[in-house]
């Protein structure tokens, strides 16, 4: 199994509602990733996880909230989110979070914010 | 400082008129850089990994070379199945920090028409 598998594919949400993307893999790695896409802009970096504890954080509003319950398991909780952020949130994982490995990406989650 | 720029922005393609992409960086210590393909809508899809200068690595129609200062991303012979926006990516050093996310350049936007 090499997939990373992401749910919800789209999402629509209001700026007072709170939702969860939920990602997973099975593939054994220690290192999950959380990047932002906007239309035909490069994928920016949110959060990294090695081994189930957050190593960086690239300066993201609250109003995004990271989770690694296990190996497998991460979460982006959103709460009050605002019209910008409408994007495709896309999840990756590497073995274990060292500079030469290559990342596995999901088919990410199109957000839209009304 | 360190940065990763790619050109051309987008490129139209005849089938079988072969070209090359570059991406052109400046990052101290370099540990690999990476190329990506995807596709609208999808996460980026592995495609390379080149750690050292004069290093090339081939797929198919395409194939990947490195040198100190750029990485070349040559398409032979392209068909329609290889329209797609190819990224490449470097690991930066956040000297405050320690960090050293993936980032990726703004990518290229290659069409190719039967």
């Amino acid at each position: 199994d090499t997939e990373v598998t992401q749910t919800p594919k789209h999402l629509v949400m209001g700026m007072t509602n709170k939702k969860s993307l939920k990602c997973e893999q099975h593939m054994g790695h220690r290192a999950m990733y959380w990047y932002k896409q906007k239309a035909k802009k490069p994928p920016e970096l949110m959060f990294v996880y090695s081994y189930e504890k957050l190593s960086i954080n690239e300066s993201v509003p609250s109003r995004f909230s990271p989770e690694c319950p296990n190996s497998s398991l991460l979460n982006l909780h959103l709460h009050a989110l605002q019209p910008e952020d409408s994007a495709l949130y896309l999840c990756a994982s590497s073995l274990a979070g060292a500079q030469d490995e290559k990342l596995f990406f999901g088919s990410g989650t199109q957000l839209s914010v009304l | 400082e360190d940065q990763v720029t790619q050109s051309p922005e987008a490129l139209r393609l005849q089938e079988g008129e072969s070209s090359s992409l570059n991406c052109s960086y400046t990052v101290s210590g370099l540990r690999g850089l990476f190329w990506y393909r995807q596709d609208p809508g999808k996460g980026p899809e592995f495609l390379f990994t080149l750690y050292s200068a004069g290093e090339e690595k081939e797929k198919e129609r395409l194939k990947a070379t490195l040198t100190k200062k750029e990485s070349f991303l040559h398409i032979t012979a392209p068909k329609p199945e290889d329209s797609a926006t190819y990224l490449c990516a470097v690991h930066l050093h956040r000297s405050n920090s320690g960090n050293t996310p993936l980032v990726f350049g703004k990518g290229t936007r290659l069409s190719v028409i039967a």
